[in-house]
């Protein structure tokens, strides 16, 4: 299995208090993604990071903000976190040479009161 | 609509039954992608397909890039099976668009 450990592993937080998710791969991986995956939804991109400090926005970024200042660490901030957050969030890697196979944490499960 | 649209949203079945589970999408892809999502939660690549058909174990996968459809099967269905599979089709490099997933039980 590729290396990848997300942390926490189970979260709970009040409205309004700020959370931050740590991805950390041990592949050498370029390009590392974050997910939300929610009932009647697919998995859905937050945000995406193609190299160190080198990110950019998915189709659910808004209250969300990432940053990369190393290749093995990925982190996501909610910033004033709210319920609609709630949510399990999944850190995933790729390799540069096969960008389209990507290989998934074991999932943040994160609940906002 | 919903560009992956994937069937039956639910399916339980017997041990030793044979399974299909389809994925229909309605966009140009570059690659099709199933993935399996056991109840602990962990996803797991199973295949990524281009064109034709894989297999690997009891699970075979095909693709008719024509139909804009692909099919897993898992032959002689076994408990340890049940999980929740996905697919999912890539657009270009970073765009992957997942669908829902099928939750299987397979009955022991």
């Amino acid at each position: 299995d590729a290396g990848i450990t997300q942390s926490p592993r189970h979260k709970v937080t009040e409205t309004g208090t700020p959370v931050t998710l740590r991805c950390h791969q041990t592949e050498n991986h370029r390009y590392m993604y974050w997910y939300r995956q929610d009932p009647g939804h697919g998995l859905r991109l937050i945000h995406y990071s193609y190299g160190v400090k080198d990110t950019d926005k998915g189709e659910v970024s808004d209250g969300y903000s990432v940053s990369r200042s190393k290749t093995e660490d990925f982190l996501l901030t909610l910033e004033s976190a709210t319920s609609s957050q709630t949510s399990v969030y999944f850190c995933a890697i790729s390799d540069t040479r096969d960008r389209v196979t990507q290989h998934f944490g074991d999932g943040t499960r994160l609940s906002i009161l | 609509k919903n560009e992956v649209e994937q069937s039956p949203q639910n399916l339980t079945a017997q041990e030793g039954e044979f399974i299909t589970i389809n994925c229909s999408y309605s966009v140009g892809i570059s690659a099709l992608h199933w993935l399996q999502q056991h109840p602990g939660g962990g996803i797991v690549s199973l295949f990524m397909l281009s064109s034709g058909k894989k297999k690997h174990g009891r699970l075979i996968a095909t693709i008719n890039i024509q139909e804009k459809h692909s099919s897993l099967h898992i032959t002689a269905s076994h408990p340890r099976d049940s999980a929740v599979y996905i697919c999912a089709v890539s657009r270009r490099p970073h765009k992957i668009i997942f669908g829902k997933g099928t939750r299987l039980h397979i009955l022991p």
